[in-house]
């Protein structure tokens, strides 16, 4: 089943833009990941962050979470063209099985 | 970095065949395999997950006699589509986590197989 829900589902800014990019989960978790999916390929780890921390960064990645509101955010600053893709949030709640639950994704569009 | 292969990465496939789908991890061992399904412009959903010389466990809803899964070796997972359904037409993805000690939660996917079934 489909733990996380994402929005927007589509967002379309110019290039140097900020992006902004919203994931909310249902359960407790033990970690939750940001991946990215460029058209009809494979899935790229972006960040993980850990049920313990609050914030995160990785180059011109901002990651966020909130365990109260059960909710992460992603940012990605000053962005490029070659940052259109699709974005998910996956959550672990597994324990140690490191099952993830996906998110619908938010699909990125940055116009040059 | 580490590596994840799949093979095919695209099978057209006649109605009622059976299709394998391999998933290797090139450099490093992997314990536990991943299987995923996605369907254009959806999410990933979770089928099984695979172990290595056990039986894989299934998510709900996920036929097991369908969707035929081998973790034989600890580099190699095996999904099977077998009698192969215009409906089973989708991407199908592997992930491998890194048994090393310190990255467990770490997944690597490949980069999906698509399977079209006629």
């Amino acid at each position: 089943s489909q733990q996380g829900e994402e929005d927007p589902q589509a967002l379309s800014i110019q290039e140097g833009e900020n992006a902004t990019m919203n994931c909310s989960y249902k359960t407790s978790i033990n970690n939750l990941q940001w991946y990215r999916q460029n058209s009809g390929r494979g899935l790229v780890h972006l960040i993980l962050i850990r049920s313990n921390e609050r914030e995160k960064h990785s180059g011109r990645l901002r990651v966020t979470l909130d365990t109260s509101k059960k909710s992460s955010s992603l940012l990605i600053t000053a962005s490029r063209a070659a940052d259109t893709a699709s974005y998910f949030c996956a959550t672990d709640s597994s324990g140690n099985t490191g099952k993830l639950i996906f998110g619908q994704g938010t699909t990125l569009q940055v116009k040059p | 970095g580490a590596v994840v292969s799949q093979h095919p990465s695209r099978v057209i496939c006649k109605s009622g065949t059976s299709v394998k789908i391999e998933c290797r991890s090139l450099d490093f061992q992997a314990t536990t395999m991943f299987w995923y399904r996605q369907f254009p412009k959806q999410s990933l959903m979770l089928m099984a997950t695979s172990n290595e010389g056990s039986k894989a466990t299934y998510e709900q809803g996920v036929e097991k006699d369908k969707f035929l899964i081998n973790h034989a070796s600890l580099t190699l997972s095996t999904l099977t589509v077998t009698s192969a359904h215009p409906e089973d037409s989708s991407f199908y993805i592997c992930s491998a986590r890194d048994r090393a000690a310190g990255t467990m939660d770490t997944q690597y996917f490949g980069p999906g197989t698509r399977l079209t079934v006629l």
